[in-house]
């Protein structure tokens, strides 16, 4: 199984700051990493694929990047919309879920 | 627009069984392999079954391999988790989910249906 770790668990930022979240797999996964937003009381909600392409409706302020084992979720400028926890999901085998980054208002 | 309504969820006693639904709309259900993916309480992601398009193929994760069992109806565009021997440990909520062709992340996902296993 592939373990993905995200750091840091909580993250705090003000609104309008940048945000930028790690993601690393335990064995090399190429650009098959996806990064979901999860809402209290809501499901996950995906926002990137193939590492850097932004789903269908998902705002220019989120971008991915990375490949192999070392991937980032960056926010450019936070709107109050964006604190939730996020997870980062390899699917280059199995899949697996990263443990989340909770983005929280600083 | 495309929808996934999971129904089916409540509580159970350990040992018992319980019959997930997922109902599909807005897109061509039997165009896509489907998984029930489930989140325990405070916890993170997991997946827990996948079905191909026509239902002839299907997998389960190891926590629930030879307990539960993925289904599909394409005449009905409708997912199914059979849960069977349930235990504490699968109380959680229980997402079915879309994966576009040719990839494995998610595009979709249902509302959710809470199960808790308890006595």
């Amino acid at each position: 199984e592939i373990v993905m770790t995200q750091s840091p668990a909580t993250l705090s930022v003000s609104p309008g700051e940048r945000a930028s979240l790690s993601c690393r797999a335990s064995q090399d996964v190429s650009s098959n990493l996806a990064w979901y937003q999860q809402k209290p009381g809501q499901a996950p909600r995906l926002l990137i694929y193939g590492a850097s392409t932004r789903a269908t409706g998902v705002p220019p302020r989120f971008s991915g990047s990375g490949s192999g084992t070392e991937f980032t979720l960056t926010i450019s400028s936070l709107q109050s919309e964006d604190f939730a926890v996020y997870y980062c999901q390899q699917y280059d085998h199995w899949p697996t879920f990263g443990q989340g980054t909770k983005l929280e208002i600083k | 627009q495309v929808q996934l309504v999971e129904s089916g969820g409540g509580l159970v006693q350990p040992g018992r069984s319980l019959r997930l639904s997922c109902a599909a709309s807005g897109f061509t259900f039997s165009d896509y392999v489907m998984y029930w993916v489930r989140q325990a309480p405070g916890k993170g992601l997991e997946w827990v079954a996948i079905i191909s398009y026509d239902g002839s193929n299907t997998y389960s994760a190891d926590a629930v391999r030879g307990r539960f069992t993925i289904s599909r109806d394409n005449s009905e565009n409708t997912l199914f988790l059979q849960m069977n021997s349930l235990r504490t440990e699968d109380t959680a909520v229980y997402y079915c989910a879309r994966v576009p062709a040719s990839s494995y992340y998610f595009d979709h996902w249902g509302q959710g249906t809470l199960v808790t296993v308890s006595s």
